[in-house]
């Protein structure tokens, strides 16, 4: 079955920072890029960043880079998206997307992971 | 940044009605635009490519229209599972990719 499966529910204090995976299956993971897309609670979505999972190449929307680190480990098939700095305006949801292959559109998505960031 | 802008903000449908939704670019974005349903707490699910190229399967009272900087997505009759919310995404000049606000169809 072709799916993206991400982490649980993570609960940070402002100033820490959260990991979150997303395992690929179903599908040649070194053949898709990976993106990373938010959604604050009742807000639009906003792109984040992606991840090259063959190359370990990243990418980043300007007002996340030096804050969100994107890895991967091709052994099991899973990238990472590390936001650091957590504020209370990072609550949300955080979901990964595979791109289609040829053009920059989203064609599986996980189910995404709540981060709330709550002293 | 190219920036999305989509209309109306709500739209309230009876079934069996037809829904037309509009996104509009900032500059053109050629063809290369999305469009995705979203219902609540699940993740988005892409339902048209390339402005008019349904996703497989995708029913076909989804359709998607426009070039360049006006866009339209339309749901012939509307069915029960189609109350949701809908973003337009495009992809002709990244980073970033950008969507839209959304636009919430609602039961009237």
């Amino acid at each position: 079955q072709v799916q993206l499966v991400q982490s649980g529910t993570e609960v940070k204090k402002p100033g820490a920072s959260v990991k979150v995976s997303c395992k690929a299956s179903g599908y040649t993971f070194t053949g898709y890029f990976l993106h990373w897309v938010r959604q604050a609670p009742g807000q639009g979505l906003e792109w984040m960043g992606w991840i090259n999972p063959d190359s370990g190449y990243t990418d980043f929307a300007e007002r996340f880079q030096g804050r969100v680190t994107l890895t991967r480990d091709t052994s099991i098939s899973t990238v990472y998206m590390e936001v650091s700095r957590l504020r209370s305006d990072d609550t949300a949801v955080y979901y990964c997307a595979r791109r289609s292959s040829s053009y920059w559109y989203f064609d599986l998505w996980g189910r995404g992971t709540l981060v709330t960031v709550s002293s | 940044e190219i920036v999305m802008t989509q209309s109306p903000a709500t739209l309230s449908v009876s079934p069996g009605e037809r829904a037309t939704l509009s996104c509009r670019a900032s500059q053109s974005v050629s063809s290369n635009l999305a469009w995705y349903q979203q219902k609540p707490g699940q993740a988005p699910r892409l339902l048209i490519y390339g402005a008019s190229t349904r996703a497989t399967g995708i029913p076909a009272r989804f359709s998607g229209s426009g070039s360049g900087t006006e866009f339209s997505l339309t749901i012939s009759s509307l069915q029960s599972e189609d109350f949701a919310i809908y973003y337009c995404q495009q992809y002709n000049k990244w980073p970033p990719v950008t969507f839209g606000q959304g636009s919430k169809v609602e039961i009237k």
